[in-house]
């Protein structure tokens, strides 16, 4: 399998403040045939199931606010909260989808209010 | 608009077979692309992605759960079944059932958007 690994697993940024995160997986995810990389990002809120941010690494989903965006490629990757809100406290995952046999998910980074 | 819920038992006993249901709405799982997938999250723990089903019945399984788990579809009933043998404690989480976005159709390639909210299953004698 592709592990997904997310550091740091917590942080706390006050209000208006960058936050990023990391996700690093094992082997490249970028595929040579269309130069995309495969990963998903998810925010998961308090006892809410997990709301799709981003795919193809960068592609917003539509409806989310441009203060996300999403980075990096191969085997390192960003998501970016540039100017962070009340509402954005939540855990937020990455996932691998490169593979066809199994799809696997970081561990989760939890963004908190400083 | 997409919704899903997930229904089953909340209690199990170690040894036993979990069967959960997703019931659907907002799209139809005879249509060329779409996939419902099941993930579970152990409580204060990360996301696992258990098996994946497509239109034309073509199954996707997470390999080391492989030898325990069947998904079927009742597409009459828009409603999708997981089932897992030999449950054990570690089983206990929050299974999701979540529909396979739609960007994805054309890729071979698999991730979710939106999501069911989640039922908690516990495994206790």
């Amino acid at each position: 399998d592709i592990v997904m690994t997310q550091s740091p697993d917590s942080l706390a940024v006050s209000l208006g403040e960058r936050a990023t995160i990391n996700c690093k997986s094992s082997q490249s995810i970028l595929y040579s045939s269309d130069n995309k990389n495969y990963l998903a990002w998810y925010q998961q809120k308090p006892g809410q199931p997990p709301k799709l941010l981003i795919y193809w690494a960068s592609t917003r989903e539509s409806g989310v606010p441009d203060r996300f965006s999403g980075s990096g490629s191969g085997t390192d990757f960003t998501l970016t909260i540039s100017s962070l809100q009340a509402e954005d406290v939540a855990v937020y995952y990455c996932q691998q989808y490169y593979s066809t046999l199994a799809l696997t998910f970081g561990g989760g980074t939890k963004v908190e209010i400083k | 608009q997409i919704t899903l819920k997930e229904s089953g038992p909340t209690v199990v006993k170690p040894t036993q077979t979990l069967t959960l249901t997703c019931t659907f709405s907002g799209f139809s799982l005879s249509a060329t692309g779409v996939g419902v997938g099941w993930i579970r999250q152990p409580p204060g723990k990360a996301l696992e992605w258990l098996a994946l089903i497509y239109w034309d019945d073509d199954k996707r399984y997470s390999p080391s759960l492989k030898s325990r788990l069947t998904i079927t579809k009742d597409t009459s009933k828009n409603q999708v079944v997981l089932t897992m043998t030999n449950m054990d404690p570690v089983d206990t989480a929050t299974y999701y059932c979540a529909h396979r976005h739609v960007a994805a159709v054309g890729t071979g390639r698999n991730w979710f958007d939106p999501w069911g909210q989640g039922t908690l299953v516990t495994v206790s004698s």
